[in-house]
């Protein structure tokens, strides 16, 4: 069974540019997070879905950043534009479903560095 | 908001015993789990905790006391291999439950 795919694994910008990141996650999971991690910190949670609904994003500095889950599966956070604190490691992780203790299985991350 | 504080660096030997502490705050507890996470990878989970007592998983242990908010995770016969960060993380129960980590504990095993 594949795991969480994300990509890029690496992502180099100039501050004021937009940064995308992908997430596929495993096969049948509803739950789908985005976190972000910084260096000697553990991740912290941007935003939540339940399928295509976000459920918590109450984390997510809306002014800059947006996601999506359009059909419940995949989803793509957005940075616009990305400013210098943003450097970190964006992980996406999955779990089966609402209401159940779900441990999370969570995809390599993306790597961003904001020049 | 929820309070989670866990040592920010360990050192322990090859082959001996280590416990990782981990203490919280919270409304609404629900469970506490342990991720282990090496260096420039994502984190995996270890362990889940809702009930009083130990957890044992081969050489990985878990304690938790509800009472005291409080957990521990227990390595045992410690590998180099074991060297990674160890993230305590809490379950808050509600329409839609939440995880909050901490900040980890990184664990150095030396020769």
């Amino acid at each position: 069974e594949a795991g969480v795919v994300q990509s890029p694994r690496y992502k180099i910008i100039e501050k004021k540019q937009p940064v995308a990141f992908w997430c596929n996650p495993i096969s049948g999971h509803n739950t789908l997070y985005w976190y972000l991690q910084n260096l000697g910190q553990g991740p912290e949670l941007l935003i939540r879905y339940e399928n295509e609904e976000a459920v918590d994003d109450s984390q997510l500095p809306k002014d800059r950043f947006s996601a999506e889950r359009l059909k419940g599966v995949d989803s793509t956070l957005k940075i616009q534009p990305a400013e210098l604190g943003d450097s970190a490691v964006y992980l996406c992780a999955s779990s089966p479903g609402m209401g159940e203790l779900n441990e999370q299985f969570f995809g390599p991350g993306t790597r961003l560095t904001v020049l | 908001g929820q309070n989670i504080d866990q040592p920010t660096e360990m050192t322990a030997t090859e082959g001996a015993i280590v416990q990782i502490n981990c203490t919280y705050q919270t409304s609404g507890f629900n469970g506490l789990f342990w991720y282990q996470q090496h260096a420039g990878e994502a984190p995996t989970f270890l362990s889940y905790n809702v009930l009083d007592g130990l957890e044992e998983k081969g050489r990985f242990s878990s304690f938790l006391s509800r009472s005291k908010g409080y957990s521990y995770l227990l390595l045992k016969e410690l590998q180099m291999k074991d060297s990674a960060s160890y993230l305590c993380a809490v379950l808050k129960s509600g329409g839609y439950q939440k995880v909050t980590f901490g900040i980890g504990t990184k664990l150095q095993v030396i020769p």
